[in-house]
């Protein structure tokens, strides 16, 4: 079974649409988070959130919203796409109150705006 | 906050060791993460030491850290052609509302030259 697993894989859209990438895990961590990874290859937080808060990187642009409908599900929510979110999109999960606190990584979603 | 350095090139022939370097700013640090991905893929652990070990090894990999420095490295012996990745060096850090979240550095793209 996958532990981390997001939607699409790859998603190719217009400048100017909105669209979402959902992920889901089935490790019953706490924590979930969005992490964005450019075509130099960083890789940088974006969101983290478990049921109690949300943390926001201040880079991110409000077009971007998390959406939590329970503990095992992190939506990734992009308004009004621009040329420069194009990006792999990477979600992953944690158990933060127990373990060594390692991250599992979902395959990633490779959004292109054209 | 956290900040994660680390070189982002290194080429190797086959059959050397190889050696990545990462250097960090949070001495408060408890893990402290070595991930790997692959081409086309998400990121997996590889290895992790904590704070109060001074190197771990693991068949082929040795993690070592120098506390003081806050500097730590990854070896691989006898290194494969499939070892051929991007190599992260990761850091967690805490926010002040008490949130856990990792922070990458820029990744080392390993070359393994046959």
């Amino acid at each position: 079974d996958t532990a981390v697993s997001q939607t699409p894989k790859y998603l190719v859209t217009q400048m100017g649409n909105d669209k979402s990438i959902k992920c889901e895990q089935n490790l019953g961590h706490d924590t979930m988070y969005w992490y964005k990874q450019d075509s130099k290859k960083f890789l940088k937080i974006m969101f983290s959130y478990n049921n109690k808060e949300l943390i926001i990187n201040e880079t991110v642009p409000n077009r971007f919203s998390p959406k939590s409908p329970d503990k095992a599900h992190l939506n990734l929510h992009i308004n009004s796409l621009e040329l420069g979110d194009s990006a792999v999109y990477f979600c992953a999960s944690s158990q933060e109150r127990t373990g060594s606190g390692e991250l599992f990584f979902g395959e990633g979603s490779r959004l292109t705006v054209l | 906050g956290e900040d994660v350095e680390q070189s982002l090139f290194l080429s190797v022939r086959e059959g050397d060791s190889s050696v990545i370097n990462c250097t960090y700013t949070d001495s408060s640090s408890t893990y402290l993460y070595w991930y790997k991905q692959e081409p086309g893929a998400g990121l997996q652990l590889l290895t992790y030491i904590f704070s109060n070990m001074d190197m771990k090894q693991d068949q082929r990999l040795t993690v070592l850290l120098n506390k003081k420095d806050k500097h730590l490295s990854l070896r691989i012996a006898d290194t494969q052609t499939g070892d051929s990745a991007i190599y992260f060096c990761a850091a967690p850090s805490h926010s002040g509302a008490g949130s856990y979240q990792l922070t990458f550095g820029k990744g080392t793209k390993l070359s393994v030259i046959p």
